[in-house]
């Protein structure tokens, strides 16, 4: 498995304001995945970021709001932009390693947003 | 869309094993079945994975059925930290489709 961490753990952020969540891993991985998990809801995967190209990102979400990182193999960043109480979530990134089976995803702990 | 159906939740006393079911009718033949847990808010926690075997490790073990249709994630002794939301997912390419999982609640 691999060891992530996410910055900040929680922030209350108001309204227009932008906050950008930070994912560090402690070892080299090709594929690196940001989720959103609103209140009392299942994962929704935002956007794949892959090192040396651009992310790509899933219906319903855009660059321009949720623009991420990837500058290295070991870490990235999505920032979540112009935010509105709609955005309060939990933001997740995930790390995807390789094995027998393909690539089994790992989870960092999430980042705890609320947008007043 | 999720590709599995589960139960919304579901009890089991302390010591028992837990038997979590899951459907999957349209799964096609190179994907492969995972099952996560995540408790109280945390990040979900990756438990175990399978195509068409059945799998065992540490935390619990994976029954397939032949036709590939449905599984059951077996917590063989649960205790009350297993209570937590359990997602069986079937992975299509790389990407995981979440559904909205089973609400497992270990009674003392």
């Amino acid at each position: 498995s691999a060891v992530i961490s996410q910055k900040p753990s929680r922030d209350i952020c108001q309204r227009g304001t932008s906050l950008t969540i930070q994912c560090q891993v402690d070892s080299q991985v090709t594929m690196m995945f940001w989720y959103r998990q609103q209140p009392g809801q299942s994962l929704t995967l935002i956007a794949t970021a892959n090192q040396g190209s651009e992310a790509t990102y899933e219906s319903g979400f855009v660059i321009d709001k949720f623009p991420i990182s990837r500058p290295n193999l070991t870490f990235s960043t999505l920032t979540v932009s112009n935010m509105s109480p709609e955005d309060s979530s939990i933001y997740l990134c995930s790390v995807g390693l390789a094995g027998l089976s393909r690539e089994t995803q790992y989870f960092g702990p999430g980042t705890r947003l609320l947008v007043l | 869309d999720a590709k599995t159906t589960q139960p919304t939740s579901m009890d089991c006393a302390e010591g028992r094993a837990a038997n979590l079911p899951c459907n999957h009718s349209t799964i096609s033949g190179n994907e492969y079945v995972y099952w996560y847990r995540q408790i109280h808010s945390q990040g979900p926690q990756y438990i175990i994975h399978g195509l068409k075997n059945n799998e065992t490790n540490e935390m619990a073990s994976l029954i397939i059925t032949e036709d590939r249709k449905s599984s059951t994630l077996i917590l063989p002794h649960a205790t009350l930290r297993d209570t937590a939301v359990y997602y069986c997912i079937v992975r299509v390419n790389y990407q995981l489709i979440w559904g909205a999982g089973t609400k497992l609640i270990i009674k003392p």
